[in-house]
């Protein structure tokens, strides 16, 4: 069925690192792809997408980057801060000209200091 | 511009009784998505409302049901509750609906039923 799935469950990095996210998901179809941040006790928070006509999207100290060929999503975030801290979930909508959004089980990043 | 609320935030329901759910999406937002997240299952889509209408749904039982409001304000019941409708119910909103248009979340109803 479709799932959009994650290769950690847990990531550990250095507080100023960079930190790479990542995640695969199964449905070619998919044409628009989100990474939410959530924190505990918070709904999730839109940090930056990407349509399927692009390989690249870059924000505020994220960038989000999509192989279509393998069908591979990743989050970079650099220079990590504290509030960072958070589980990462990336989300696919493989349904076309509607909302439903397939979501990842989710990498919850640990930021040290 | 506020963000997208649901009410009530936390809620204790014992099993076989009925819960309603309340979200107001963002203002000029006509799209609202509802989710549920558990533990065990992620994040899950219920269903999808735009100009009142049920756009799609997720494979959820018939006692998990919902409507939207001429103002796109939208409600979610669950009936006939069971133990494992325990979760955080999200709800979303998007300016439209369309598979391309960014999704913004509430902050979520804990239910917990016992």
């Amino acid at each position: 069925g479709e799932s959009v799935g994650l290769h950690l469950p847990t990531l550990s990095v250095q507080e100023g690192d960079n930190s790479i996210i990542n995640c695969a998901y199964s449905n070619s179809a998919s044409d628009y792809f989100i990474w939410y941040k959530q924190e505990s006790g918070k709904g999730p928070q839109f940090i930056i997408d990407i349509r399927s006509n692009m390989d690249k999207r870059q924000g505020q100290r994220v960038t989000v980057l999509l192989n279509k060929t393998v069908k591979h999503l990743s989050l970079q975030i650099a220079a990590t801060q504290p509030g960072d801290s958070a589980v990462y979930f990336c989300a696919e909508n493989p349904l076309q000209g509607a909302q439903k959004l397939v979501f990842g089980q989710g990498t919850r990043l640990t930021i040290n200091p | 511009k506020a963000g997208v609320t649901q009410t009530p935030r936390y809620l204790i329901k014992t099993r076989g009784q009925q819960v309603t759910l309340s979200c107001s999406p963002i203002s000029g937002h006509r799209s609202v998505s509802w989710y549920q997240q558990t533990p065990g299952q992620g994040l899950q889509f219920l269903f999808e409302y735009f100009s009142e209408t049920q756009r799609n749904k997720g494979n959820f039982p018939g006692r998990f049901s919902g409507r939207q409001f001429s103002n796109s304000r939208s409600e979610m019941n669950v009936s006939t509750l069971e133990l494992g409708d325990s979760a955080l119910y999200l709800c979303a909103s998007s300016w439209t609906s369309g598979s391309s248009y960014e999704q913004y979340f509430g902050p979520g109803t804990r239910l917990t039923v016992t």
